[in-house]
């Protein structure tokens, strides 16, 4: 089944405390990105990545890291958590090169810094 | 530069009566559209998209949209409301054929019985 995985589904965590949430993704899609949604906002773009090794910064990337070191999985690393990072987050992959420009999102992850 | 403007953040209508989600964008280049559906806790998934190839779009459950360039504007409708239909519409841009994509703010749609 195609799909993109997102892990863990929930998560609290302490201020400073670095954490780590996995994106993978089986479609072969080239086209990845993270993206946070808070209420009134929609979703607003942290990072993304066109391929492996190519990443950039998205609308609001402060705070965050990212990789690209394998074609299915995009990480996404907040290196010392703040509580206004607190949100949903969403990681997507599309494959434009092959005409599949729409996006195919994970179940999100929800993360709550106190 | 792109943007999406979804006018009403929440709208209400009764069980059968006709659903109409509202969203405008700007672009620079022709666009990539797309309405996007979130069920409660759980991702969004594609409802339909709009690459060029016809006005309009039909989707999934019945939803359809029309590209309007005249207006900017790319609204969501459905004849019928089913209670099943409740949930968060997001309308979104491309401009960069599906590399960049902008989200407008999200339209929760409530169905009443």
């Amino acid at each position: 089944e195609a799909q993109v995985t997102q892990n863990p589904r929930y998560l609290i965590t302490v201020t400073g405390k670095k954490l780590t949430v996995t994106c993978s993704q089986n479609m072969n899609h080239e086209y990845m990105s993270w993206y946070r949604q808070d209420p009134g906002l929609g979703l607003r773009q942290i990072y993304y990545s066109m391929n492996v090794e190519v990443t950039d910064k998205g609308d609001v990337p402060e705070g965050y890291k990212v990789s690209r070191k394998e074609k299915r999985n995009f990480p996404l690393i907040l290196e010392s958590p703040s509580p206004n990072q607190t949100s949903l987050y969403f990681c997507a992959s599309s494959s434009p090169l092959q005409g599949r420009t729409e996006a195919f999102f994970g179940q999100g992850t929800r993360l709550t810094v106190v | 530069a792109q943007s999406v403007t979804q006018l009403g953040s929440h709208v209400s209508v009764s069980e059968g009566a006709l659903v109409l989600l509202r969203c405008n964008y700007s672009s620079s280049v022709p666009p990539y559209l797309f309405w996007y559906v979130q069920y409660p806790n759980q991702g969004l998934q594609l409802l339909l998209k709009y690459t060029s190839a016809a006005t309009l779009v039909k989707g999934i459950n019945g939803f359809e949209a029309e590209f309007k360039k005249s207006e900017t504007s790319f609204h969501l409708t459905k004849p019928s409301a089913h209670m099943s239909d409740a949930a968060e519409y997001f309308c979104a841009v491309s401009a960069l054929g599906g590399f960049k994509t902008i989200f407008g703010a999200g339209t929760r749609l409530f169905v009443k019985a």
